[in-house]
């Protein structure tokens, strides 16, 4: 079965500071692949995708993820990060095109000091 | 436009008990997904409904069910609670057609089980 690992479960970061948060996930096959927020107290929001073309990709809010197929990674960026970017941040991989379960990584919590 | 609503946000119940969650979808939206969260597990894919059919389902013990009406609402159940089924039940719906993995995730209903 498929798996997502996302190696940095807490990250604490100033504001202006650059963001990388990495995700690598476990499939040979084709993947369609995603990022999720979740801010304190809200749900879940999708923060940008890959499906094909151009491996990088831009999101909401100023955030990019490289996609590197020979690393099975996908890494989300952005810089410079801002206070309000505290959150949750959920990486997600679909392999059945037909179906939308989806499996997440574990989170990385972002803690952005001002 | 409203978003994903799911009802009830806050439950508390006992072992044996069983329980019923709630997931409006977003208008237009006919797939409804679910997933379990929690702090050792992270999020968890449930199962999937599309046009009253469940498409997809995960690997969870048959105590989890769900149906999907025709008005594509959704509910699950989960009878015979567990201490461990405490967690945040999350409901997601998509568009027909569209690319898959792109939820509109709910707010989440929140069961604690004592």
């Amino acid at each position: 079965a498929q798996s997502v690992s996302q190696h940095n479960h807490h990250v604490i970061l100033s504001e202006a500071a650059s963001l990388e948060l990495g995700c690598n996930y476990s499939y040979g096959g084709t993947v369609n692949l995603f990022w999720y927020v979740q801010y304190p107290g809200q749900h879940l929001q999708l923060l940008l995708k890959y499906f094909s073309g151009d491996p990088l990709v831009k999101g909401i809010k100023g955030f990019e993820a490289e996609f590197i197929k020979s690393k099975f990674s996908f890494n989300l960026r952005k810089p410079p990060v801002q206070w309000s970017d505290t959150a949750e941040y959920f990486c997600a991989v679909n392999i059945d095109t037909g179906r939308r379960a989806l499996t997440f990584g574990s989170g990385t919590r972002l803690q952005v000091q001002p | 436009k409203a978003g994903v609503t799911q009802t009830p946000r806050y439950l508390i119940k006992t072992r044996g008990q069983q329980v019923t969650l709630s997931c409006s979808p977003i208008s237009g939206h006919r797939s409804v997904s679910w997933y379990q969260q929690t702090p050792g597990q992270g999020l968890q894919f449930l199962f999937e409904y599309f046009s009253e059919t469940q498409r997809n389902k995960g690997n969870f013990p048959g105590r989890f069910s769900g149906r999907q009406f025709s008005n594509s609402r959704s509910e699950m159940n989960v009878s015979t609670l567990e201490l461990g089924d405490s967690a945040l039940y999350l409901c997601a719906s998509s568009l027909p057609g569209t690319t898959t993995g792109e939820l509109f995730f709910g707010e989440g209903s929140r069961l604690t089980v004592l």
